[in-house]
């Protein structure tokens, strides 16, 4: 157990829905991040969160947003959903915004299917 | 954006067999990790690499930071039929604003007992 939690496990909706996605840290850590992983793909960084502000952006649809409360814990909005967003979304910690050590910790993820 | 090569993509062994896999970049990473995944489930962090020439071990496993700081691999040894997974390297750029990493393709282990 990484101490990194992700709800729901599994999520089924249709195309052009929206879903909130939910990530709690390691106690401690300040930095979460957004890891999409299609069907037999490595993970695909979307973005990172440091202490409830934007760190870092990757690969990430507008359609898409996230954001980091006060309490540290994220979301992750996914809207107009497509076919294709269909995917495992990972969410991880670290301790740091920055710098070494960078060690990221994984949830167990959350199974998106659009049908 | 960024790319790791990582290869092979997928290993078949006998149990008891070595195990190597390595990752490759045209880029200079300041970090390398390796990470296991399971059906199902989320990756779990094996080794984390900070020095070039780094050669770091965690029980049967062991993994090395490339002197050209644009590579990595990872050794198994003994396997066991506990193995069977993906492996994942990832790296960190030192130019990167935050703490992103870039993952390898995964190398799909499959263990024979």
């Amino acid at each position: 157990d990484s101490g990194v939690t992700q709800t729901p496990k599994h999520l089924i909706t249709a195309t052009g829905q929206r879903v909130t996605l939910r990530c709690s840290p390691r106690s401690g850590d300040l930095s979460v991040y957004w890891y999409q992983q299609s069907l037999d793909q490595g993970l695909q960084f979307l973005i990172q969160y440091y202490n409830g502000e934007e760190r870092a952006k990757g690969n990430i649809l507008e359609r898409f947003s996230a954001q980091q409360f006060p309490d540290l814990h994220s979301e992750l909005n996914l809207s107009s959903l497509e076919l294709g967003d269909s995917a495992l979304y990972f969410c991880a910690s670290s301790p740091l915004g920055r710098g070494a050590p960078n060690e990221q910790f994984f949830g167990p993820g959350t199974r998106l299917t659009v049908l | 954006g960024q790319q790791l090569n990582q290869s092979p993509q997928s290993m078949f062994i006998q149990e008891g067999e070595d195990v190597s896999m390595n990752c490759t970049s045209s880029s200079i990473f300041n970090t390398w990790l390796w990470y296991k995944q399971e059906p199902g489930e989320g990756p779990v962090l094996l080794i984390a690499l900070y020095k070039a020439g780094e050669l770091t071990s965690n029980g049967r496993l062991t993994a090395q930071f490339g002197i050209t700081r644009k590579d990595s691999f990872l050794n198994i040894s003994a396997s066991i039929p506990s193995d069977v997974g993906i492996y994942f390297c990832a790296g960190h750029l030192s130019e990167n604003a935050g703490n992103m990493l870039t993952f390898g393709g995964g190398t799909r282990l499959m263990v024979k007992p």
